[in-house]
Formats: structure tokens, sequence, C-alpha cells
């Protein structure tokens, strides 16, 4: 069965500074992996969705890359903003492709 | 994208009461949907697969006489909390399936939470 673990736990950065969470998975026989991100007390928003033939994937800032081999991804966040504070979560499929298994997150907090 | 609806979006009940969460897709068809529970600072974890016109499939550890789930039509699943009690009170999301073309190709999509509170 999948299990997904992110380090850290937690972040706290100053803005501006470039920063990498980090996602390691134990099955990786998967179509794709996901991150996503969640305000306090908020639902999920879908940031990335890499696909297992990709090795990375690009929005705005943010990085995401996948190593199906060694069973890990990162995710580059770049320029922090205080709005990027939240919970960043990676998620890999239990089998194949669905349904998706959470990491516990990394809780971000970006200082001004 | 497909968006996923949640109704209501909180929730605060009496203890023994029962209470309903319905699950919409509302632009494609969803033959399986996901319902999962967060606690405060956990992570999502899984409580069982709805399957449109049949029973649904509980993870380990979650009671299926507890949580009633009914996928009644494509675009519709519920998840019913029974007995309700303190120890339940927590976010549930759901998660509708849109199948895609070709192998790994199905993408989860993700309702916006129920956040349940059981005096």
């Amino acid at each position: 069965k999948q299990e997904v673990t992110q380090i850290p736990a937690a972040l706290s950065v100053p803005e501006g500074e470039n920063l990498v969470l980090n996602c390691s998975f134990t099955d990786s026989a998967i179509y794709n992996l996901q991150w996503f991100r969640q305000d306090h007390g908020k639902g999920l928003t879908s940031l990335l969705l890499i696909q297992s033939s990709q090795r990375e994937q690009t929005s705005g800032r943010l990085n995401a890359s996948l190593d199906k081999s060694s069973g890990r991804s990162t995710l580059y966040i770049a320029a922090s903003q205080p709005g990027d504070s939240a919970t960043y979560l990676c998620a890999a499929p239990n089998s194949g492709n669905t349904p998706l298994v959470f990491g516990k997150g990394t809780r971000l907090s970006v200082i001004a | 994208g497909a968006v996923v609806s949640q109704h209501p979006s909180r929730v605060i009940c009496k203890s023994g009461t029962s209470v309903k969460i319905e699950c919409r897709s509302l632009d494609f068809q969803a033959t399986t949907m996901f319902w999962y529970r967060q606690f405060p600072k956990q992570s999502l974890m899984l409580m069982a697969t709805s399957n449109e016109g049949s029973k649904a499939t509980y993870e380990q550890g979650v009671e299926k006489d507890k949580f009633l789930i009914n996928h009644a039509s494509l675009t519709l699943s519920t998840l019913t909390v029974t007995s309700a009690h303190p120890e339940d009170s927590s976010f549930y999301i759901c998660s509708a399936l849109e199948s895609g073309q070709g192998a790994g190709t199905d993408t989860q999509y993700f309702g916006p939470g129920t956040r349940l509170t059981v005096l």
C-alpha cells in the first residue's frame, strides 16, 4: 500500500527566499503525482500534476519534479511571499492512478 | 477544470443525531467518488470509495454502519454520519473521479469540504 512522507513538517522562512519541499513515496508504480495547497480551515487547491512520463512541471514560481526510480518528488517555490503561507500536500496514487494517498504536509510560513 | 461541490460547508449537530453530506460533480459524470476525513493538523485519510449503483468499499478501520454512503446517480454521492459523537468532528472532503482516455489519465477533483462539529 502506498505511503507518502513529507519533510519537513513545518518551515518558516523570510520573504524572498527560495525553498524546497520534499516528498517521498513507497510505491513507484504510479501514473502521476500531485501537489496541493491547503489554507487553514479550507479545502484543497491543486497546484501541479506531474505525469510519470514527465520529470518536472512548472507553474509560475512553482516547479515540481518527479523521480519515480527513487520514489521522490520536490516542490520548489521561488521568491517566496507571505501569501504562500499554507500547508502543502503531496499525493500519490495507491495503485496506478487512484485513489490518491496524501502525505502529512509541510506547513509553510513566509515572514514579511 | 471540473467542479465538485459539497453541501453543507459547515454543520453543527448534537450528539446522537445523523448528518448527511452531499457531494456533486457539477459538469461531469463520476462513476467513482471518494470520501476523505481530515482531523485537525492531520492529513487527509481515505475513508471509502463510492461506486455508482453498487456498495461502497470502506478502508480498514472505518465502520460502514456508521458512515453510510449512497451513490445513486452519476453526479451525486452522499455520506451520512449516523449517531454522531464528538469524536466524529472532523473535516470531510469528497473527490469525484473524471475518467480520461487512456491508462493513467483519470483525474480526481476535490470538493471544498464539510466541517462537522458534534457537540
